[in-house]
């Protein structure tokens, strides 16, 4: 089975602070998804990379950036959290390219900032 | 940009009941896929349907795509308390999955 992990399940940060959250693959999928889930929003794309070194802005990206320095590693960064990126973070992967075939995603960072 | 709508937002159901959740585009897609999320849990692909008019079944749960490939359904009959959930629609366009609000159902014993 494919497993995407997602480094913390709960995360509580101070507004101002540099947050990290972490995904790894094993599947040596080389599309990688970072979106949010808000309540009535759905799930919205802020970063994804197609490769090793590559990102691209998705849909929300403002106060975000993301880091793929490995393969499996997907890492999405918050600047300097405030309280609006208070959210459900889902890190997702993919074999095909655009997600064709189906996305595989992480359990979940639960992210509150205080 | 790619807009993808669901309706309802909440469907609750009585066990043994049927229902549809649709999804429409604001443009033409690609393909698209079926999620469904449990209560607490992350989204867990269903389906994906490519062609023009297309149907698949899994079990109690029939996906159609439209014939204009700008609205998808998602029936289920004879509802059971393991459909509870949320069931999201996504559509790709322009290599990028976009992902409707989802509908929410709720199961009455």
């Amino acid at each position: 089975d494919v497993k995407v992990t997602q480094s913390s399940r709960y995360l509580v940060k101070r507004t101002g602070e540099k947050v990290f959250l972490e995904c790894v693959q094993d599947m040596d999928h080389e599309n990688m998804f970072w979106y949010r889930q808000d309540p009535g929003l759905g799930l919205r794309l802020i970063y994804f990379s197609y490769d090793v070194k590559m990102k691209e802005k998705g849909d929300i990206p403002e106060g975000y950036s993301v880091s793929r320095e490995k393969k499996e590693r997907f890492s999405l960064i918050l600047e300097s959290a405030s309280t609006n990126q208070t959210s459900m973070y889902l890190c997702a992967s993919s074999l095909q390219t655009g997600g064709a075939g189906g996305y595989t995603f992480g359990s979940g960072t639960r992210l509150t900032v205080v | 940009g790619q807009q993808v709508m669901q309706i309802p937002q909440y469907q609750h159901v009585q066990e043994g009941e049927d229902f549809t959740t649709y999804c429409n585009s604001s443009t033409t897609l690609s393909n698209i896929q079926w999620y469904k999320q449990r209560p607490g849990g992350h989204p867990v692909f269903l389906i994906q349907l490519v062609k023009s008019g297309e149907v698949k079944k899994q079990k109690r749960l029939t996906f159609q795509f439209g014939e204009a490939k700008k609205n998808s359904s998602l029936h289920i009959t004879a509802t059971q308390t393991t459909d509870v959930g949320t069931y999201f629609c996504a559509g790709i366009n322009d290599y990028k999955l976009s992902f409707g609000a989802g509908t929410t159902v709720t199961v009455r014993a």
